[in-house]
């Protein structure tokens, strides 16, 4: 079936550093891929997405990048700051569907 | 406007006993989700409802019934509470799809112990 893997599981940077996330899906017919900031105790929010037709998108310190021959796409941060410090989760979206299925996430801490 | 609002934020259960956990949007929305968000699980999708008057199951549906009321609201029951259910809950709701985009908003999710 579908499905979303997303490493590393935990991550700790120092402040200023980058920080990469990776995550690989596994059906090819997936066209919209969305990354999400969970804090703690909050509601999961959209960061950023990226749809098939596109290998790259930016948006100030965070972007996303895409392989579709590979079928993985990532998530980048750089000059991290300690509000960076949240849960992460990937997603994929299959063309004409409403569902995503989500990656396991990826605890980010940033260490002033 | 508040988004997508779910109750109650917090339950306590007893095994064996029925609950419904209420969500509603008020961005005029057609579609409607209910996850579950367990530790090192992410989140899986229970049930969702693509438009008003249609439900589907999702990844892990057994032991959940749901109900699309109207366009607004969106429910999940738990019929006999079981210690396995203990988790935090999200219900989203998305837009029309627009050029292959399908944005999910999330309420601010309820945290359910079933003891």
């Amino acid at each position: 079936g579908e499905n979303v893997e997303q490493h590393p599981s935990t991550l700790s940077v120092q402040e200023g550093d980058s920080a990469v996330i990776k995550c690989t899906y596994s059906d090819s017919a997936s066209n919209y891929f969305p990354w999400y900031k969970q804090e703690l105790g909050k509601r999961p929010q959209l960061i950023i997405d990226i749809r098939s037709n596109v290998g790259e998108k930016k948006d100030q310190r965070i972007a996303v990048t895409l392989n579709k021959t590979a079928k993985h796409f990532s998530l980048h941060i750089t000059e991290t700051q300690p509000e960076d410090s949240a849960v992460y989760f990937c997603a994929a979206s299959k063309r004409g569907t409403y569902k995503y299925i989500f990656g396991t996430g990826t605890r980010l801490k940033v260490l002033a | 406007n508040a988004g997508v609002t779910q109750t109650p934020k917090f339950q306590v259960l007893k095994t064996g006993q029925s609950m419904t956990l209420q969500c509603a949007q008020d961005m005029n929305h057609n579609s409607m989700y209910w996850y579950r968000q367990d530790p090192g699980m992410g989140l899986r999708l229970i049930y969702y409802s693509a438009s008003e008057g249609t439900t589907d199951k999702g990844e892990v549906p057994n032991g959940y019934n749901v109900s699309r009321l109207n366009k607004r609201e969106f429910s999940l029951r738990l019929e006999s509470a079981a210690p396995s259910q203990t988790s935090v809950y999200f219900c989203a709701s998305s837009g029309p799809l627009r050029l292959a985009k399908n944005i999910q908003y999330f309420g601010a999710g309820t945290r359910l112990s079933v003891l």
